[in-house]
């Protein structure tokens, strides 16, 4: 199993480009989600997905979108970057267990907007 | 959302046992706690889960207080691989949202 896996490992965009951070997974979970970490901090939930079809808002949804057409996949959406984008994104994914589940997370994402 | 409250840092001795604390005061009864930690430049992995009971397994120890307002993740022999932040988190069931704090980061000594 390749596990949770995310591309591109570094991006670089000017403000108000658009692009779409990829991330899956091939160990049939049904939870995935999206974090970003800024420097020095701890991770901050952006989006997350219980199923395909299915997505909810985490604490910094703003400026993001996602969806989930495939247990597979949960790609993420900048619509108009801002420099208040640049972080480290990471995504994970766990079985679903009703609280006691593990996450499994990808490398990362480091996104810089100029 | 309860939160959780580590101390910024601290240090170890190699080969000596770390015991790693977190304070979760507003945890309710149906919220797991949830430790991960991060090396340097890598996505977080997971370390060790509980609801109210202690739990061990290969890499640490977790000790929960019998009122469950804290918790003390315990390494019983810490390496230098072991230098990474560690976070606890509250996990509730029912519910997909793990709250990250700022975490612990833990320096290992030789």
């Amino acid at each position: 199993n390749a596990g949770v896996t995310q591309t591109p490992k570094f991006q670089v965009l000017k403000t108000g480009q658009s692009m779409t951070l990829q991330c899956a997974q091939d160990m049939n979970h049904e939870y995935m989600s999206w974090y970003r970490q800024d420097p020095g901090m701890g991770l901050r939930l952006i989006h997350y997905s219980v199923g395909a079809g299915i997505t909810d808002q985490g604490e910094v949804p703003n400026g993001y979108n996602v969806s989930r057409s495939t247990t597979e996949d949960f790609p993420l959406r900048l619509l108009s970057a801002a420099p208040s984008q640049t972080s480290v994104y990471f995504c994970a994914s766990s079985q679903r267990q009703g609280g006691g589940e593990t996450q499994y997370f990808g490398p990362g994402t480091r996104l810089l907007v100029l | 959302d309860a939160k959780t409250t580590q101390p910024n840092s601290m240090e170890s001795n190699e080969e000596e046992p770390v015991h790693l604390p977190c304070n979760h005061s507003t945890i309710s009864g149906t919220d797991y706690i949830h430790w991960y930690r991060q090396l340097p430049s890598q996505g977080p992995e997971y370390v060790i889960h509980g609801l109210t009971s202690n739990v061990n397994n290969r890499m640490a120890s977790l000790a929960i207080a019998e009122d469950r307002k804290s918790s003390t993740l315990i390494l019983h022999r810490a390496t230098l691989r072991d230098a990474a932040v560690y976070y606890c988190i509250l996990r509730a069931s029912g519910t997909y949202k793990y709250i990250f704090g700022t975490g612990t980061r833990l320096k290992v000594l030789a």
